[in-house]
């Protein structure tokens, strides 16, 4: 497998339940980012994670709980959503802390909350 | 804070021009970037322009930046079915990745 790799795909859960998704970087990247993408608004930073370290939190609920155990691997821990948190949510990558201003993404995770 | 705003939608018939159009307020902004997600995908990188330039081309496409006005422009010349997707118009004061600031993203829908 090559570049960033989400799942799951798609994700339908009620506001109590608990649920992961999990995001896979085969580039050698040491930063990983979570992206919240809602129609029509912009693009949402949510976490940002650099040598496993978590660098940047936007001031994200936390009903949302990031986990980064190594520098290939990303999940976001999902509990007592609310039905507003229902949006295509992104994994990206970069090197160092990608000073081209390139992020290399996954397909993205579909959530449902119902 | 920065903020970026695009057009939602656009539509244009295959083999015209695309022009999508994307306006900023950091007036730091060095760096400016257009993404590009096709259906079921995430984004990538299409191209991108150091605030110091004023265009850039790269084979069908064409960047303009006007830093007076702020305004952000990529230009697809002959547009195919292919170039469906959603583009999206991103800036970072030092171009370093976590301080992009996207855009809500413009629709391209691309009619025979």
């Amino acid at each position: 497998e090559t570049g960033v790799t989400q799942t799951p795909r798609h994700l339908v859960m009620g506001m109590t339940n608990k649920k992961s998704l999990k995001c896979e970087q085969h580039l050698g990247h040491n930063a990983m980012y979570w992206y919240k993408q809602s129609a029509k608004k912009p693009l949402e930073l949510m976490f940002v994670y650099n040598f496993k370290e978590q660098t940047e939190n936007n001031s994200v609920p936390s009903r949302f709980s990031p986990e980064c155990p190594n520098s290939s691997h990303l999940f976001l821990h999902l509990h007592t959503l609310q039905p507003e948190d229902s949006a295509l949510y992104l994994c990206a990558s970069t090197s160092g802390t990608g000073e081209s201003g390139e992020l290399f993404f996954g397909e993205g995770s579909r959530l449902t909350v119902l | 804070g920065e903020d970026v705003e695009q057009s939602l939608f656009l539509s244009v018939r295959e083999g015209d021009s695309s022009v999508i159009n994307c306006t900023y307020t950091d007036s730091s902004s060095t760096y400016l970037y257009w993404y590009k997600q096709e259906p079921g995908a995430g984004l990538q990188l299409l191209t991108y322009i150091f605030s110091n330039m004023d265009m850039k081309q790269d084979q069908r496409l064409t960047v303009l930046l006007n830093k007076k006005d702020k305004h952000l422009s990529l230009r697809i010349a002959d547009t195919q079915t292919g170039d469906s997707a959603i583009y999206f118009c991103a800036e970072a004061p030092s171009g370093t990745a976590s301080k992009l600031t996207f855009g809500t993203g413009t629709r391209l829908q691309v009619t025979l």
